[in-house]
């Protein structure tokens, strides 16, 4: 079965653009969800999607945005961009068929994204 | 106060040794689940092992164990007879049933590397 797949895999963006990246799960998984990893703030959640649906958000400004398709791929948005968005963004699925204690993320490998 | 906290932030291991990743995690909910993840230096993250927070036994999976001590909120990875391809940023993690759907809220990471 193959993974999860992000692209792109790098980008170089200046300020004040905006960009989407894209995730597409495991085959069968219904649950994307969102981080965004820096040096200085870690490992962060940005926001899930189960069934379409926006089920989960972190807390980052209205500049981030996703959502999902019937088929589950995601996608999220940053506009206008700023320099703290240089980060290694990371796509993860799940199965989610219970609460979510027990549904084992698995990642993508990451879109790094380098805002100029 | 710290959710997931990861005290070591980096060790040095020797080949075919055993090492302890140290994970304390702050909780009120009685449902968690805690999940540790590898990440090397490509950036994916990789999905080790998973405890439950009714979960009687400790897990293990392979080489990997993780040493639950629930009264004391600790979840420690041990990784058996170390190998040159353990050499990775190690994230200890936590799910709570409280947040709805899946959120994984991380710690620092400990960087381990191994020695020939």
């Amino acid at each position: 079965k193959a993974g999860v797949t992000q692209t792109p895999r790098y980008l170089i963006k200046t300020r004040g653009q905006q960009v989407t990246l894209s995730c597409s799960p495991i085959s069968g998984h219904r649950s994307v969800s969102w981080y965004q990893q820096t040096p200085g703030q870690g490992l962060q959640f940005l926001f899930e999607y189960f069934s379409e649906t926006q089920r989960n958000k972190g807390n980052f400004p209205g500049r981030f945005s996703g959502r999902q398709f019937s088929n589950s791929r995601s996608e999220m948005n940053v506009s206008t961009l700023e320099l703290g968005d240089s980060a290694l963004y990371l796509c993860a699925s799940s199965t989610s068929r219970g609460t979510g204690l027990t549904d084992t993320q698995y990642f993508g490998p990451g879109t790094r994204l380098t805002v100029l | 106060a710290q959710k997931i906290t990861q005290t070591q932030p980096g060790m040095f291991v020797q080949e075919k040794e055993a090492v302890t990743l140290d994970c304390t995690y702050d909780t009120s909910d009685p449902s968690y689940g805690l999940f540790w993840y590898k990440q090397p230096s490509s950036g994916e993250m990789i999905f080790l092992i998973y405890q439950g927070s009714y979960d009687q036994q400790n897990a293990t999976e392979g080489r990997y164990s993780l040493n639950f001590q629930k009264a004391r909120k600790s979840a420690n990875l041990v990784i058996s007879a170390s190998q040159l391809g353990d050499s990775a940023m190690y994230f200890c993690a936590m799910t709570e049933r409280k947040a709805a759907g899946n959120k994984l809220t991380f710690g620092g990471g400990t960087r381990v590397l191994v020695k020939p």
